[in-house]
């Protein structure tokens, strides 16, 4: 399977809870971006992140709210103390660079829900 | 904050019928990417369009990419069932962001 791939398709969590959101791009990405898609709503951008570092992100909630994408293993999108704000579908895109390499390809996402 | 108006919201159109989807900003993007989504899905890429003035074409869909790089269109010519979905245009902003529009809800009847 050589798209990204995202895991888990659905999350449920209780409030207060935390959501941790996975997500492995292609193989021979090493750019990585979190969208939230709201109901109702267009997607959003929220991060962007390359191996160990983190490169803009501008579009994420400053609390309860955090990504990284470690050296080895996949990229996480992390939410503490989860509310019913937050349930929306996730969406992990990565690319092979930027400019001409910055095609973004989606992964499947997820569906947080909140309770 | 760039922004991306994206028009019909929603089009219900006939088997065979063509159609324009519109995607417009007052801001400068360095390419414009077209996606489809399907329910419960993520986006799948058709195209990206790069330099002002380009027209794409894949099978029955056209591309286009404005002379100025603020807006773009993408034209179905005789619709099928098929071509039914959620389709966003997306420009790239500073920085490799996408700035999403709000998308347009095809559904073709047959």
């Amino acid at each position: 399977n050589a798209g990204v791939m995202q895991n888990p398709r659905h999350l449920v969590r209780r409030r207060g809870q935390e959501a941790r959101l996975r997500c492995s791009p292609m193989k021979g990405h090493s750019h990585v971006y979190w969208y939230r898609q709201l109901p109702e709503e267009g997607l959003k951008f929220m991060v962007y992140l390359q191996k160990e570092n983190i490169i803009d992100e501008s579009g994420m909630p400053k609390e309860r709210f955090s990504a990284e994408f470690p050296k080895e293993g996949p990229s996480i999108l992390r939410i503490q103390q989860v509310v019913r704000g937050d349930s929306a579908a996730y969406f992990c895109a990565s690319s092979q660079g930027t400019g001409i390499l910055g095609e973004q390809y989606f992964g499947p996402g997820t569906r947080l829900t909140v309770t | 904050t760039q922004l991306l108006e994206q028009s019909p919201q929603f089009l219900s159109i006939q088997e065979g019928e063509n159609l324009t989807v519109y995607c417009n900003s007052s801001s400068v993007f360095s390419s414009l990417q077209w996606y489809r989504q399907e329910p419960g899905e993520g986006p799948v890429l058709l195209v990206t369009v790069v330099t002002g003035g380009e027209v794409k074409k894949l099978k029955r869909l056209t591309f286009q990419f404005g002379d100025a790089r603020k807006d773009s269109s993408l034209h179905i010519t005789a619709a099928q069932p098929g071509d039914t979905g959620l389709y966003l245009c997306a420009g790239v902003a500073v920085g490799n962001k996408l700035v999403f529009g709000a998308g347009t809800i095809l559904r073709v009847k047959s």
